[in-house]
């Protein structure tokens, strides 16, 4: 059961913010975001997590919006080495994390 | 330098042949998983452990074993019965403390078999 939507693809000029959208309009409560991407033939790399509020790290930022039915990720100046597969999971702890087919973003020089 | 590793990255084998593929990780988590990845696809859940001498069936378990017999280590042998083995493997563990969860991943092992 795919609790998450996401574009299969997206183009993003480098340099420019990069904006990657999910739906999970059946999240529950006590179940996070969490956002993990994969470059091409590589083990898939943890970028950000959030439960309600907007986080930020070094990497990314993550807003949910308020009912917590959506989400987006943001690369805010994207490079070439961010184009990889972008992953958005629901996830309440001591679940399995359930990798749908992601978004693949193409970073366009 | 903590991590998880596996090995080989590249594995080739004839049909028939089983085969153990290797992951370990120095991270002190409790818990590791074992994922397949076909061409285009998300990861599906072969096996997963929480604990040392304990580990439960994923979704697509039938044709594959694991054994924990170790904390660091979590080796997934690729049986005969699998019928559609060549695939990409990942392996990743988790800490499963102060509530969170996360997963983090090895670079995998792309195994073909001929």
């Amino acid at each position: 059961d795919a609790k998450t939507t996401q574009p299969t693809s997206m183009d993003c000029a480098e340099g420019r913010a990069a904006n990657l959208p999910c739906n999970h309009s059946t999240i529950s409560g006590n179940e996070y975001v969490y956002w993990y991407r994969q470059i091409h033939s590589q083990g898939p790399q943890y970028i950000i997590h959030g439960l309600k509020n907007n986080e930020t790290n070094e990497m990314a930022s993550l807003i949910i919006t308020e009912d917590r039915k959506s989400s987006t990720l943001i690369l805010p100046h994207a490079t070439l080495r961010d184009t990889a597969v972008y992953y958005c999971i629901v996830h309440n702890y001591g679940q399995n994390f359930v990798f749908g087919p992601g978004t693949r973003l193409s970073v366009l020089p | 330098d903590g991590g998880i590793t596996q090995s080989p990255k590249y594995l080739f084998r004839k049909e028939g042949q089983n085969v153990t593929l290797s992951c370990e990780q120095n991270l002190n988590h409790d818990a590791m998983y074992w994922y397949r990845q076909d061409p285009g696809q998300g990861l599906r859940l072969i096996y997963y452990s929480q604990i040392v001498n304990d580990f439960q069936k994923g979704d697509i378990a039938e044709g594959y074993s694991v054994s924990r017999e170790k904390k660091e280590s979590f080796p997934l042998t690729v049986t005969s019965a699998q019928k559609n083995p060549t695939a990409f493997y990942l392996c990743a563990s988790s800490a499963r403390t102060s509530g969170m969860d996360t997963q983090y991943f090895g670079p995998g092992t792309r195994l073909t078999v001929l």
